[in-house]
């Protein structure tokens, strides 16, 4: 069974980068699509972009100029770094691997808060 | 971008009833449409992608339909189970833009 698990700080300074890891278990990360979607507390989702195992990158044009999506094949994780945040960023981030196409997100980590906040 | 404009917002209903939730796209999508189901504090659920195909596991009390730009997710007999919020989600192209959410409460 493939197992998601979300890493990194749950506190952020404002202006400063946000940065997560997602470990994957139970299965290669080569051959799926990885992505990144964020939820508000108390709101809906948010696609943030995805990741090939190869490296090829998609992200959501509102927050590309701010985030980077890598892979590291030899630890099976990847990453997600999103700069200059603000208040607006605090979510609960969630790391998903997508089934038969880029979207459809069989696997999903149990999400982690990120709290923007000095 | 493609917005993905759900209805209702929330609904009320009994256990046993059939619900319909509507998913309209902003241009047309082909069947690139999924249906996520989420409960609180719980990472969302794949329920049915390509607008109709059950994902494994999923049951059979749920279904979905259409293409184009006007999709339905249907419970058939809500069970206690099936409260939560409900979003679609185009798998068009990029961004993967989800619809607003529909939450499920107990009448």
């Amino acid at each position: 069974q493939v197992q998601l698990q979300e890493s990194g700080p749950g506190l952020v300074k404002p202006s400063e980068t946000l940065s997560l890891t997602c470990a994957v278990s139970g299965g290669s990360i080569s051959g799926y699509y990885w992505s990144w979607i964020r939820q508000p507390p108390g709101k809906g989702l948010e696609w943030i972009g995805y990741i090939y195992y190869s490296g090829n990158t998609n992200y959501n044009p509102s927050l590309k100029s701010r985030v980077t999506i890598s892979v590291d094949t030899s630890k099976n994780q990847f990453s997600l770094k999103l700069s200059s945040v603000t208040a607006a960023d605090t979510a609960v981030y969630y790391c998903a691997r997508a089934a038969t196409s880029e979207y459809d997100y069989e696997y999903w980590g149990q999400g982690t808060l990120v709290i923007v906040s000095s | 971008d493609i917005q993905m404009t759900q209805s209702p917002s929330s609904l009320s209903a009994s256990v046993g009833d059939r619900v319909t939730i509507t998913c309209r796209a902003s241009q047309s999508i082909s069947s690139f449409l999924n249906w996520y189901q989420q409960k609180p504090g719980k990472a969302p659920k794949l329920l049915i992608y390509a607008a109709s195909t059950l994902q494994g596991g999923v049951p059979s009390r749920f279904s979905g339909s259409g293409s184009g730009t006007d999709f339905t997710l249907t419970i058939s007999s809500l069970q206690p189970e099936d409260f939560a919020t409900y979003y679609c989600q185009q798998s068009y192209g990029a961004p993967g833009t989800f619809g607003g959410g529909t939450k499920v409460e107990i009448k």
